[in-house]
């Protein structure tokens, strides 16, 4: 099984700031098969990034992908006041498709 | 537009059954694998289980293999869960997710997500 690890837990930041999430896997993710996801309180999980680095449809540029093997970044230019939230970090290369723990970006 | 729609969750005792259901519209359900993930109160994401369009394929966590079963409806665009021997630690939100399809293939991550159904195992 693939254990994913994010950093950090919680990212304290301000909005127009970036922000830069870690995801790291226990071994290889098979063909960067590594998805982004966000949730607000309340609500579904939302698919942003796919692919380590494709952006979902009708997901504003400033949300980016990148990374492969064991390293992925989720980075987020500009923080806008809808974007605090949780992001999880999910592969889908090998079963079983292990989510990563999430980090919490809130409003510092 | 992609619609998910859960049901069946509830109330349990320990060493229960109950079956979960997922009734899709928009697409061609039949072209998509479709996946379950859980939300335990106040917790992460915990992926579940997946099947693949044709339901020849099949995978499960750890955490419910030999308990849980996924199975679809390709003619009704439903998208099982049967779960059985619950423990208290299966309670959580229970979603359905559609696989999704890029380029010409598909894939086991997911694009569009229900809005859960709330499983709680206690006596």
């Amino acid at each position: 099984e693939i254990v994913l690890t994010q950093s950090p837990g919680t990212l304290s930041l301000s909005p127009g700031e970036r922000a830069t999430l870690s995801c790291r896997a226990s071994q290889s993710v098979i063909s960067t098969y590594l998805a982004w996801y966000q949730q607000k309180p309340g609500q579904a999980p939302r698919l942003l990034i796919y692919g380590a680095s494709s952006r979902a449809t009708g997901i504003p540029d400033r949300f980016s992908g990148s990374g492969s093997g064991t390293d992925f970044t989720l980075t987020i230019s500009r923080l806008e006041p809808e974007d605090f939230a949780v992001y999880y970090c999910q592969q889908y290369g090998s079963s079983p498709f292990t989510f990563g723990p999430g980090t919490k970006v809130h409003i510092k | 537009e992609v619609q998910l729609l859960e049901s069946g969750g509830g109330l349990v005792q320990p060493g229960g059954s109950l079956r979960l259901s997922c009734a899709a519209s928009g697409f061609t359900f039949s072209s998509y694998a479709m996946s379950w993930v859980r939300q335990a109160p106040g917790k992460g994401l915990e992926w579940v289980s997946a099947i693949s369009g044709g339901g020849g394929t099949t995978y499960y966590a750890d955490s419910v293999k030999g308990r849980f079963t996924i199975s679809r409806d390709n003619s009704k665009n439903t998208v099982y869960l049967q779960m059985n021997s619950l423990r208290a630690e299966d309670t959580a939100i229970y979603y359905c997710a559609r696989g999704y399809c890029s380029g010409g293939s598909c894939y086991w991550g997911t694009d569009y997500w229900g809005q859960g159904t709330l499983v709680t195992v206690s006596s």
